[in-house]
């Protein structure tokens, strides 16, 4: 069966600084990845997606970014993290032929 | 734009009453539908994915329907338990990207 891991599950970083989310996929092969952040009181927002290796579209301008260095590793960084930045990110896999979504555990982040 | 809505926004209910969670959606091209439940700090759980070529599927005390033309899908869970207080979140899936609603936050009171 397929899981979804990502790690850590909470952090908390100043403002400014480094930021480096991992989310892995097992189970499964050529998966759609996603990166979702959810803020406080408002609902979940699409940042990423890739459908391959390499391959990033972004849906919002921001300062965050993301990678895809192997076929189910999908990363969220930044260089210099923002207060607005806070909030619950989750990743997201789906399939290629009907793309029904799983969901990972996500990651609490607090930028103070 | 797909834009997706919840209505209500919170419910809550005796336990055994049976719920009825809407959900509507701007923009009938779409692939699927999904409905999904969250417990508090936790991530999402899918319950049920609903083809656009399908009217409703159902699994176990949960039953979804879908009207593409309309625009519209409702959740029925049936004798609702404790166990089931969570937000039930409403996606839909155009071009490989989902679109979710704000959600409804259900309380089932023993």
């Amino acid at each position: 069966s397929q899981t979804i891991h990502q790690w850590p599950a909470t952090l908390v970083q100043p403002v400014g600084s480094p930021l480096s989310l991992e989310c892995t996929v097992e189970g499964t092969s050529n998966p759609n990845l996603y990166w979702y952040r959810q803020a406080a009181g408002r609902g979940l927002q699409l940042l990423f997606y890739s459908v391959g290796i390499g391959q990033i579209s972004s849906e919002v301008p921001q300062n965050l970014s993301a990678s895809r260095p192997q076929d189910r590793q999908f990363i969220l960084s930044s260089k210099k993290l923002l207060l607005s930045d806070s909030g619950f990110y989750l990743c997201a896999w789906g399939g290629q032929y009907d793309n029904e979504q799983f969901f990972g555990p996500g990651t609490r982040l607090t930028v103070l | 734009k797909q834009e997706v809505t919840q209505i209500p926004a919170a419910l809550s209910v005796p336990e055994g009453e049976n719920l009825v969670l809407n959900c509507s959606f701007t923009d009938s091209a779409i692939y699927n539908l999904q409905w999904f439940r969250q417990d508090p700090g936790k991530g999402l759980t899918s319950l049920l994915l609903i083809q656009s070529s399908q009217r409703e599927q159902t699994s176990g005390r949960l039953n979804a329907s879908l009207d593409k033309s309309s625009g519209r899908s409702t959740l029925y869970i049936a004798a609702s338990q404790p166990g089931d207080s969570a937000t039930y979140l409403c996606a839909v899936n155009g071009d490989y990207k989902l679109s979710f609603g704000a959600g409804t936050t259900v309380t089932v009171r023993a």
